[in-house]
């Protein structure tokens, strides 16, 4: 399958830690990459390659995969973290596939 | 700074075309792989389709929804991306996006445009 499967919806309170889960075939084989976007934005990557951060992100986000299961984790949210979190990876033709995406809350 | 900035979205007829174009700054664009994705409003990312770069074979792929519909091409003389749709349908209806892939030394980042918007309504 091509196919990249994330929970709609998460919340964390503000400081805490929170996990964001992506599962998907192509996980098994390629690295995916988390991108952040806040309404009314375009998507940002925050997370690619095996665990790596783009210059400007912080280092509060994390990433890592297990088997066909990668993460993006946030330790320590803020409130500026809310926002939707697409992960995105290539199949096994190339192909770009993304996640359904998780609006993660900081309360 | 790498920089892609969508232009020529708008509002077109069902059964219409419209010609999108992402002009690139900040990177070698002739060695570029370039991707279209969309996002339908309140929605999540779709990708569109890919072109390689001319030293890789130049060649095009697309998404079951666009492919015989949507066709991307590049200048590189310009430094710019398209995207040609026709037989628009308003499932197209979209923010459509120009990305790009940039070898960061361990892994790959993706880089965005802020979107250009096609409406397609009668």
């Amino acid at each position: 399958s091509s196919e990249l499967t994330q929970d709609p919806a998460v919340s964390v309170a503000l400081g805490q830690t929170v996990r964001i889960t992506c599962q998907g075939d192509s996980l098994r084989s390629y690295y995916p990459s988390w991108n952040q976007q806040k309404p009314g934005q375009a998507p940002v990557v925050v997370i690619y390659g095996k665990s790596s951060r783009p210059s400007g992100i912080p280092d509060r986000f994390s990433g890592s995969r297990s088997g066909n299961t990668a993460s993006l984790t946030i330790t320590g949210a803020q409130a500026e973290d809310e926002a939707d979190y697409y992960c995105s990876s290539r199949d096994s033709s190339g192909h770009w596939v993304f996640g359904g995406g998780t609006k993660l809350t900081v309360l | 700074e790498v920089q892609v900035v969508e232009s020529g979205g708008g509002l077109v007829k069902p059964g219409g075309s419209l010609r999108l174009s992402c002009e690139a700054s900040g990177f070698t664009f002739t060695k570029a792989w370039m991707n279209w994705v969309r996002q339908v409003p309140g929605k999540g990312l779709e990708w569109v389709g890919r072109i390689k770069s001319e030293t890789d074979g130049g060649t095009t792929d697309y998404a079951a929804p666009v492919k015989g519909r949507f066709t991307i091409s590049r200048d590189d003389s310009k430094n710019t991306l398209y995207l040609q749709m026709n037989s628009l349908k308003t499932d197209d209806t979209a923010v459509y996006y120009c990305t790009t892939g940039i070898w960061a030394g361990d892994g790959t980042v993706d880089y965005w445009g802020r979107g250009t918007l096609v409406t397609v309504s009668s």
